[in-house]
């Protein structure tokens, strides 16, 4: 079965410091992964997917993650934060039958002044 | 392009109850997938449909149904509700390809917030 893991519930950075935040995904296929961001009391947001292209995607507001099936991860980075980023993330990937997305418990990033 | 709707936004609802959740997909998609949001977690999947038929379900008891409708919006039925059914429900429309639903970007709507009391 698939499934996803999101390393650490809360993430707290600075403004302007990196933002990484993990996900490591289990799957017997080639998997397909998406990263959403959820703001409070809205749905979800894609932020960039991955489908067997590039390694390195580029998705919106500055975020980009790395596919490394090597290490079974897709983790989420931005060289910088800002204060509108803050919010919940999740990772997801998408079941290779029917095509339901199977989520992470998600990432709470605070971004401090 | 009109993006994913919900209604409504809110509701609240007492044990026993049924409650009917509105869900209006993008414009071009053909396939809707509706999922549930406890506090705290992430989403889980409750079923799809694609053409309005049910093309998989999850880990739900039977007295969560859909339905879709020609013009692809769909609906979410609960009965009997209970109070861990106290959550946020969310619909996402996807363009459906038989055999590729799973390279396809599915779009949230902002989802209904239910509490049952």
């Amino acid at each position: 079965a698939q499934s996803v893991t999101q390393l650490g519930s809360h993430v707290s950075v600075s403004e302007g410091a990196l933002v990484l935040l993990r996900c490591n995904y289990s799957s017997s296929v080639p998997p397909y992964l998406f990263w959403y961001v959820q703001y409070p009391n809205q749905g979800l947001q894609l932020l960039l997917k991955y489908t067997s292209a590039a390694t390195l995607v580029k998705g919106i507001n500055g975020f980009e993650a790395e596919f490394k099936k090597s290490e079974t991860s897709f983790h989420l980075t931005k060289p910088s934060a800002h204060m509108s980023d803050a919010a919940e993330y999740f990772c997801a990937v998408s079941d290779h039958q029917g095509g339901k997305l199977i989520f992470g418990q998600g990432t709470e990033l605070s971004v401090k002044p | 392009e009109t993006g994913v709707t919900q209604s409504p936004t809110h509701l609240i609802k007492t044990r026993g109850q049924q409650v009917t959740l509105r869900c209006s997909s993008q414009s071009g998609h053909n396939t809707v997938s509706w999922y549930q949001q406890a506090l705290g977690q992430g989403p889980q999947f409750i079923f799809q449909y694609y053409r309005e038929e049910e093309n998989g379900r999850g880990n739900f008891p039977p007295r969560f149904s859909g339905l879709q409708f020609p013009n692809y919006s769909s609906e979410l039925n609960v009965n009997a509700l209970e109070l861990d059914d106290s959550a946020l429900y969310l619909c996402a429309s996807s363009l459906g390809l038989a055999g590729a639903f799973q390279k396809e970007t599915q779009y949230f709507g902002p989802g209904t917030r239910l509490l049952v009391l």
